[in-house]
Order: C-alpha cells, then sequence, then structure tokens
C-alpha cells in the first residue's frame, strides 16, 4: 500500500537551472495535484492532471513552469531558469476519481527546492 | 491574497483537555471545507470535511463547525491527545473544483502530557 512517492525529496539548484521534480500517484489514482509552499504560506494549488491531459493549470505560473502525466511512468513537475522566488515545499498530491471533486486529496511527503 | 485565514500559528492544549482550532474565510463561494493534518516531514493528511448545507460534522473526536453568516469554522478535537501534536490546515474549495484547495498558513498544536 504504497502512498503517493515523490523525488528526490530534496533538491538543490543554482539561479538558471532546470528543476525537475517526479511524483508517482497511489496505486489505483488517476488524477494528480501539484501544490506549492511557500515559506510561511499555506499550500497553494498549481495543477491537476490526468493520464497525458492538463485538466486545470490555473496555479501555475505562466513562465518557466510546465508539468506532465504521461501514459508511462510518474508525473513531473518541471521549473526551468530558476530563481530564488522558487524555494519551496513542492507537493503532489493523487486521488481516485470519486474523490476528485471533494478535496480529499492523498499528499506526498513533498520535494524542497533550494535555489541559491 | 489569503482567502483562508487562521489567526492563531500555534496552540497548547493539555492532554485530556478541548483543543480547538479556528478558521476564517473571505470567499463567499466556497462550499466545502476541509481540515487537513501534517506531522514534520510528511505530507498533509486528510482529517475531516464539512459542505456548506451542513453546521457540523462529527468523526469520533474530531468535531468541525461551520458559521457561514460568520464566515467561519472551527476543529474540535476532544479529548486532545499527545499524538494530536501537528500542524493543522484550514483549506475550503468552490463547487466544481474541489481540487483546487485554497489552504491556511496553518496552526501548530501541541499537547502536553
Amino acid at each position: 500500500n504504497a502512498g503517493v512517492m515523490q523525488n528526490p525529496r530534496h533538491l538543490v539548484r543554482r539561479r538558471g537551472q532546470e528543476a525537475r521534480l517526479r511524483c508517482s500517484p497511489m496505486k489505483g489514482h488517476s488524477h494528480v495535484y501539484w501544490y506549492r509552499q511557500l515559506p510561511e504560506e499555506g499550500l497553494k494549488f498549481m495543477v491537476y492532471l490526468q493520464k497525458e491531459n492538463i485538466i486545470d493549470e490555473s496555479g501555475m505560473p505562466k513562465e518557466r513552469f510546465s508539468a506532465e502525466f504521461p501514459k508511462e511512468g510518474p508525473s513531473i513537475l518541471r521549473i526551468q531558469q530558476v530563481v530564488r522566488g522558487d524555494s519551496a515545499a513542492y507537493f503532489c498530491a493523487s486521488s481516485p476519481w470519486d474523490s476528485a471533486n471533494t478535496g480529499e486529496l492523498f499528499f506526498g511527503e513533498g520535494s524542497r527546492l533550494t535555489v541559491l | 491574497d489569503q482567502q483562508v485565514k487562521q489567526n492563531s500559528p500555534s496552540l497548547s492544549v493539555q492532554e485530556g483537555r478541548i483543543s480547538i482550532l479556528n478558521c476564517d474565510y473571505t470567499n463567499s463561494m466556497f462550499d466545502y471545507f476541509l481540515w487537513y493534518k501534517k506531522y514534520p516531514a510528511e505530507g498533509p493528511t486528510f482529517l475531516i470535511s464539512i459542505s456548506s448545507i451542513k453546521d457540523k460534522n462529527e468523526d469520533g473526536r474530531f468535531t468541525v463547525f461551520l458559521n457561514k453568516s460568520a464566515k467561519h469554522l472551527s476543529l474540535h478535537i476532544v479529548p486532545s491527545q499527545p499524538g494530536d501534536s501537528a500542524v493543522y490546515f484550514c483549506a475550503a474549495s468552490v463547487a466544481d473544483s474541489g481540487y483546487a484547495l485554497n489552504f491556511g498558513k496553518g496552526t501548530s498544536l501541541l499537547v502536553t502530557p
């Protein structure tokens, strides 16, 4: 009964580099969500994906950020040309179909990105 | 633009007593409210929720109360146990976008023996 798996748990990047964060949803879950928690803030919704589809990316910054959930493999959150303001904890969550609209999400342990 | 506010960053309660965590919101379009619990180095875990058509939902030691007119909800834990020590996040969502939760900043609860 593996939960939502995120890696890496910690990632350090220099300004201008790329960051890739990976998320494998719980077994049987087909819906993946990415949230970001800036220091001293609550979690904020970024993007909702199903296999090969972006359903809602209304919370995603318009530039440098992208997300995908391919047919095979984990979901990837990609941040290009990172800046210090991207330093945050990035949480992935998943849900089965019947939880997709109730907010009852299963979160991973998060990936902490530090930009030097 | 913090639409969900938890004004108490921390709370300390003795074991066996009641813990009351408060949450206020500004968006009248919210129709579903949840509490998540988070231990250090772990992701948030769902605790309890309430729909806007109700004013109370109870699950064992946990009860959530919703006051729509005041745009206020609270989580009651009774009796409190040391294992309840964690950060509690209040969250809210609008209809048809239940996955896009608006989280508060959290309240750190410490239950002392």
